[in-house]
């Protein structure tokens, strides 16, 4: 089913505490996408990564931070110094960076922090 | 600037109705546009693609680049087909600039 997970699946943090999450494919995709979705506010895309090694701020990168150490993996680490972190994480993959191309979604991960 | 719109934060519909989903985008160049589905305790996934020209489901969507406007259609909603759909523009990097997503519910 899709290739892609994310754990864990829930999340509960207390404020101040960075906090990691996962995301796995093994789809032999180049590209891999965070993003944060919220009610009324769609998908905004947090970081993303064309290739290993190699990632770009999206428009919401702010108080978060990515690896890309291995082409299967992209974890993101939520930060103390994001302000509202409480959201659903969604993590996406696709074979490449073109414009054509279909993204994968994982399960994502939704994140509490009191 | 590259932006979607997707007027409509509900839709509801009769089972058999004909049901229209509003996308506008702007984009500066040839724009590439998608619509995304999220079915209820699904994950995310694709409906169908400008570029592939096909009909999934019983959807439909025209690329119309004089109103630059990508609606999404179906003659006949169907009660699965309540979910929530995303309009998505894609740059010349491969990333996805979505609208804020439209909840269809139809009713039996």
């Amino acid at each position: 089913d899709g290739g892609i997970t994310q754990s864990p699946k829930y999340l509960f943090r207390k404020e101040g505490q960075n906090v990691t999450l996962s995301c796995e494919q093994n789809l032999n995709h180049d590209a891999m996408y965070w993003y944060r979705q919220d009610p009324g506010q769609g998908l905004r895309l947090i970081y993303y990564s064309q290739i290993v090694n190699d990632f770009q701020k999206g428009d919401i990168a702010e108080g978060y931070s990515v690896s890309r150490e291995k082409k299967e993996s992209f974890p993101l680490t939520v930060t103390s110094a994001q302000k509202n972190p409480t959201a659903f994480y969604l993590c996406a993959s696709s074979p490449g960076t073109g414009m054509t191309y279909e993204q994968y979604f994982g399960p994502g991960t939704r994140l509490t922090v009191t | 600037a590259q932006r979607v719109t997707q007027p409509e934060k509900l839709l509801s519909v009769f089972k058999g109705a004909p049901v229209e989903l509003k996308c506008n985008y702007s984009y500066s160049g040839s724009p590439e546009l998608f619509w995304y589905v999220q079915y209820s305790r699904q994950r995310l996934q694709l409906l169908l693609r400008h570029i592939s020209r096909e009909s999934i489901k019983g959807f439909t969507a025209d690329l119309n680049k004089g109103e630059t406007s990508f609606h999404l259609k179906k003659p006949f909603a169907q009660e699965e087909d309540s979910a929530m759909y995303y309009c998505a523009l894609s740059s010349t990097l491969g990333r996805l600039y979505f609208g804020r997503g439209t909840q269809l519910t139809v009713w039996p």
